[in-house]
């Protein structure tokens, strides 16, 4: 089945700062979500974005699906930023495989005021 | 608008016992799954459902059963509990399964099994 590695596995930043978050993926996909899953556990749907690049306030993120990979964006991070980033896709075979997403392991970040 | 909702939000069971997980949405989403999540690690599809009647293995589909006899529920059956399905399940659902369609999370049930 289709591999997906997230980079960096933990990540450490102080309020204010910017990152980037990286997702690989093994096969072509036509399914690609990033989720955050808050210190609560609750799992929060930020994009959906098989291609291209899309913006919500201070997170964007861009997926070059040609060279299988996506990034997440976080601009002037804030402590309620905090938590595990998912990269999740789907679709590699099309038909009702759009739905069967495969998660990468995640990147936790934690944002210190 | 409730949107999914998972009960109940905790369990401890015995191994051997069987139980049932509900998931609910109210979005009329025609695609619906469960996953579980372990620790250190991202989600695993289970089961999951592109419409009422229709239902398909995941990832690791052994020792649970599915059904979808309506649109709104997803219940997940442990038939048999045993350690190994200790974990926090999750449940998702998404208007279709075509291209454009976000997937909406419950809130998780955290499931531990003695």
């Amino acid at each position: 089945g289709i591999q997906v590695e997230q980079s960096p596995p933990d990540l450490i930043l102080q309020e204010g700062a910017n990152s980037t978050l990286r997702c690989n993926f093994s096969d072509s996909v036509n399914n690609l979500q990033w989720f955050h899953q808050n210190p609560w556990g609750q799992l929060i749907n930020l994009f959906y974005i098989p291609s291209g690049t899309k913006q919500n306030g201070r997170l964007s993120a861009t997926t070059v699906a040609t060279e299988r990979y996506s990034l997440l964006y976080i601009s002037s991070s804030q402590t309620t930023d905090s938590g595990v980033y998912f990269c999740a896709v789907g679709g590699s075979a099309g038909g009702t495989s759009y739905g069967k997403l495969t998660f990468g392991q995640g990147t936790i970040l934690t944002v210190h005021p | 608008n409730a949107g999914v909702t998972q009960t109940p939000k905790f369990q401890v069971l015995k191994t051997g016992q069987s139980m049932t997980l509900q998931c609910a949405q109210d979005m009329n989403h025609e695609y619906m799954s469960w996953y579980r999540q372990d620790p250190g690690m991202g989600l695993r599809l289970i089961h999951y459902s592109v419409g009422a009647g229709i239902t398909d293995q995941g990832e690791v589909p052994n020792g649970y059963n599915v059904s979808r006899s309506t649109t709104e529920d997803f219940p997940l059956r442990l038939l048999s509990a045993a350690p190994s399905q200790t974990s926090v399940y999750f449940c998702a659902s998404s208007y279709s399964i075509g291209p454009g369609q976000p997937q909406h999370f419950g809130d998780g049930t955290r499931l531990s099994i003695l």
